[in-house]
């Protein structure tokens, strides 16, 4: 089994452009959840998702930040006119379906956005 | 502060011996779970321990967790170099309005040979 997919793994933008980062969740799950990491930190949750529904994005920034994950397809976390302080690993994660928070979470390899 | 704190932020020991971390929360939980990120890479569950279990096993490591002083520890024992890495826990918190996987600091663990 293929684990969580995440493309592309490193994503170079320009002040004021956009960055699309994909994930692709295991097969048969249903929750996808994004997180940032900050050189030498922890990880930080952005956004929980399950198949065309945000259920809790309390820690999406106002701004410039938005996710989806659709029906068909994998998971688009957007970031618009991007600034230098979004550069960070961003981290896809899944679980199964009938398992929330607590469950296991499985981790993709992340997204590498530098923006100069 | 943040909900899950580690302890130390880095540990360096020689190959062989013993590495002990611990992490300090805030709130209630259901479980506690551990993860470890090597350099550059995503993030790998090691085990999960709920919040009526005081110790648990899984080969090399050892999990404990106290409730009453709302803290767990991670033991790695007999520690190789491929231990190396960085290595968090992660409560699942009700914070901002929902429940969530909050994460620590974590620990950065170096193996000497």
């Amino acid at each position: 089994n293929a684990g969580v997919m995440q493309n592309p793994r490193h994503l170079v933008r320009r002040r004021g452009q956009e960055a699309r980062l994909r994930c692709s969740p295991m097969k048969g799950h249903s929750h996808v959840y994004w997180y940032r990491q900050l050189p030498e930190e922890g990880l930080k949750f952005m956004v929980y998702l399950q198949k065309e529904n945000i259920i809790d994005e309390s820690g999406m920034p106002k701004e410039r930040f938005s996710a989806e994950f659709p029906k068909e397809g994998p998971s688009i976390l957007r970031i618009q006119q991007v600034v230098r302080g979004d550069s960070a690993a961003y981290f896809c994660a899944s679980s199964p379906p009938g398992q929330g928070y607590s469950s296991k979470q499985y981790f993709g390899p992340g997204t590498r956005l530098t923006v100069t | 502060s943040q909900q899950g704190e580690e302890d130390p932020q880095a540990l360096s020991i020689q190959e062989g011996e013993n590495a002990t971390m611990n992490c300090s929360y805030k709130t209630s939980i259901n479980n506690l779970q551990w993860y470890r990120q090597n350099s550059g890479r995503g993030l790998v569950h090691l085990i999960l321990i709920r919040s009526n279990e005081r110790e648990k096993h899984s080969g090399r490591l050892r999990v404990t967790l106290d409730t009453s002083k709302k803290s767990s520890s991670l033991l790695i024992t007999a520690s190789r170099a491929a231990d190396t890495a960085s290595y968090f826990c992660a409560t699942d918190a009700f914070l901002q309005g929902a429940q969530k996987l909050v994460f620590g600091q974590g620990t950065r663990l170096t193996i000497n040979p």
